[in-house]
């Protein structure tokens, strides 16, 4: 079965500084990953999906990005981190079971 | 836009009770559907997949799905307080290249002892 490794757990931020979550999953291998975002008190958005290294897609506009440098790793970051970006990012993937897994979270305050 | 509804609830039942919940989506070629369970703070937790319509059980887990109204439900019989979480319905509605797996909102369950 697959693992998803996610870290940190938590992380309080300055508004305007940078940021990098970073995803590891382990016993699959070519998954489809994905990094998705809920705000407190509400369902999970979409941010970004891949479908192998380097290629990813955009879901919604916004101050992130996502980089996927190697088929078991997932990036997200921004350069200038806004209020709005505070919540809670979950890695997920999509591997040989059909089914969607998720990593353990990063809560992200931006103060 | 391809959306995933659910009660907002709290739904709250008492401690042996069933506790139903319910989902309707937008995307009448999904294939695939989840519920997941998400306690405060923690990540989603799948609980039940199912792909095609009628019910699948798994023990105290019923979910039950009806393409042609594009509704999903998940009944868990026997509550127990530590059922009480957020459940969220997913659906797989996929693009041309990749699983896009969208999320309702989210139930709130509470079973009271």
């Amino acid at each position: 079965s697959q693992t998803i490794h996610q870290w940190p757990a938590t992380l309080v931020q300055p508004v305007g500084s940078p940021l990098s979550l970073e995803c590891t999953v382990e016993g699959t291998s070519n998954p489809n990953l994905y990094w998705y975002r809920q705000a407190a008190g509400r369902g999970l958005q979409l941010l970004f999906y891949s479908v192998g290294i380097g290629q990813i897609s955009s879901e919604v506009p916004q101050n992130l990005s996502a980089s996927r440098p190697q088929d078991r790793q997932f990036i997200l970051s921004s350069k200038k981190l806004l209020l709005s970006d505070s919540g809670f990012y979950l890695c997920a993937s999509w591997g040989g079971s059909e089914k969607l897994f998720f990593g353990s979270g990063t809560q992200l305050s931006v103060l | 836009q391809k959306e995933v509804e659910q009660n907002s609830g709290p739904l709250s039942v008492p401690e042996g009770a069933i506790a139903s919940l319910n989902c309707t989506y937008s995307d009448r070629g999904s294939q695939s559907f989840f519920w997941y369970r998400q306690y405060s703070g923690k990540s989603p937790e799948l609980i039940m997949s199912i792909y095609s319509n009628g019910d699948k059980e798994d023990g105290r887990f019923t979910a039950q799905l009806n393409k042609a109204s594009q509704y999903v439900s998940l009944l868990i019989r026997d509550s127990q307080p530590s059922d009480s979480a957020t459940y969220l319905c997913a659906v797989n509605m996929r693009e041309t290249s990749y699983d896009k797996v969208i999320f309702g909102p989210g139930t709130s369950l509470s079973v009271i002892p």
